[in-house]
């Protein structure tokens, strides 16, 4: 079974410029949650969605902001990007079961350069 | 918000030894836990789960858990150069899907 998936895997974008961010994942499951990861600041949460509905979402301003659609895959947008805004962004993908073994795995990650 | 506190580290032992990773959380009602090793330049891969108190083994990696003090580790055994990576802890609490991660442990295992 093919693993989760993120387009592109690098990307450059200058300052107040805006991108957008694709998570493919595992067949079969529904739950897509979002990471940023910085070394300063660790692995930060952005927010979780199933079966396209919002779920759980992190402390990021409004220019964070994802969909996911009807067969699961998810994106991310980030407007006016900042310098503080360059990390890699982490797409992982769980069945979504409402239970508390629901397991997360990760797709290899977006790397964000702002300049 | 939940606190997943992981030992700084970094964490550096000879091969062959023992390397012990410890994470303490402070939500009482976090039911599921989480390692995940991440490789330099990579994404996070997951090791192991657990979710009920005492020792899960799996082959060279050993998970423990106490709920009542709050404490999980990852114990890995015969520890071997290519286990030198950043090992992050991750519980799920109350809120079902959000996971929380600690900041992780950087092990470096030398020859």
């Amino acid at each position: 079974k093919a693993g989760v998936t993120q387009t592109p895997r690098y990307l450059i974008k200058t300052r107040g410029q805006q991108v957008t961010l694709s998570c493919s994942p595992i067949s079969g499951h529904r739950s897509v949650s979002w990471y940023q990861q910085t070394p300063g600041q660790g692995l930060q949460f952005l927010f979780e969605y199933f079966s396209e509905t919002q779920r759980n979402k992190g402390n990021f301003p409004g220019r964070f902001s994802g969909r996911q659609f009807s067969n699961s895959r998810s994106e991310m947008n980030v407007s006016t990007l900042e310098l503080g805004d360059s990390a890699l962004y982490l797409c992982a993908s769980s069945l979504g079961r409402f239970d508390y073994t629901d397991t997360q795995y990760f797709g290899p990650g977006t790397r964000l350069t702002v300049l | 918000q939940k606190e997943v506190e992981q030992n700084s580290g970094p964490l550096s032992v000879p091969e062959g030894a023992i390397a012990s990773l410890n994470c303490t959380y402070s939500d009482r009602v976090s039911q599921s836990f989480f390692w995940y090793r991440q490789y330099s330049g990579k994404s996070p891969e997951l090791i192991m789960s657990i979710y009920s108190n005492g020792d899960k083994e799996d082959g060279r990696f050993t998970a423990q858990l106490n709920k009542a003090s709050q404490y999980v580790s990852l114990l890995i055994r015969d520890s071997q150069p290519s286990d030198s990576a950043t090992y992050l802890c991750a519980l799920r609490g109350s809120t079902l899907g959000r996971l929380y991660f600690g900041r992780g442990t950087q092990l470096t295992v030398w020859p």
